[in-house]
């Protein structure tokens, strides 16, 4: 049973930097496409990077590009997102997504890490 | 960027009944779609990859159909369980685009 277990909640000042972890346990970190999505307060799911082992490829939202960095540790089979240059407008639940199918699909999510960006 | 759009983003409707939410992408993505849903306060849950597909373990009142720009996710007889968030989204290119979301809401 593949899980995705993510660290707690943070609290950050606008300008400062938090990274989320996500680890993985079931199966092998370097075997999964691993991905990371965000949810601001009421909105939709918003899509924020994604990496492929299978071309050592990261992709990241043009709108996060130069902001969010996305690393993996195969060895302890944790993900990690960080996020530099905090605004109001980053204050949401962010999610840790992992897959495996020829699809390219989110089969398994953490429970979200609450990052709150307040003065 | 390929843009989805579900309609409607609102739905109520009462247990047992039939209902259907649409997602049209802006441009073709083959079955490049996947459906999830969202209870308040969880992580989303896959439904439905590769358009048509049921994930494992997602009763069969579930289904989706379509292909290219037009899709459907259909609950065929809603239970008190399935009042949640709906969204789609495109796996076909980057960034892997979400749907707006519906919210099921009882009547």
């Amino acid at each position: 049973q593949v899980q995705l277990e993510q660290s707690g909640a943070e609290v950050r000042k606008p300008g400062a930097s938090v990274k989320v972890s996500c680890k993985v346990s079931g199966y092998k970190l370097s075997e999964l496409h691993m991905h990371w999505v965000r949810q601001a307060p009421g909105r939709s799911l918003e899509w924020m990077g994604s990496f492929d082992p299978e071309h050592g490829e990261t992709h990241y939202a043009e709108k996060l590009q130069g902001r969010l960095t996305m690393t993996e540790d195969t060895a302890a089979d944790a993900a990690y997102m960080e996020l530099n240059g905090l605004r109001s407008e980053d204050t949401a639940i962010y999610y840790c997504a992992a897959g495996h199918d020829s699809w390219g699909s989110f089969i398994y999510w953490g429970h979200g890490t609450l990052v709150t960006a307040s003065s | 960027d390929i843009q989805l759009t579900q309609s409607p983003s609102f739905l109520s409707a009462s247990v047992g009944d039939r209902v259907t939410i649409t997602c049209r992408a802006g441009q073709g993505i083959s079955s490049y779609l996947a459906w999830y849903q969202q209870e308040p306060g969880k992580a989303p849950k896959l439904l439905i990859h590769g358009a048509s597909t049921l994930q494992s373990g997602v009763p069969s009142r579930f289904s989706g159909s379509g292909s290219g720009t037009e899709f459907t996710l259909t609950i065929s007889s809603l239970q008190p369980e399935d009042f949640a968030t709906y969204y789609c989204q495109q796996l076909s290119s980057y960034p892997r685009t979400f749907g707006q979301g519906t919210k099921l809401q009882i009547k």
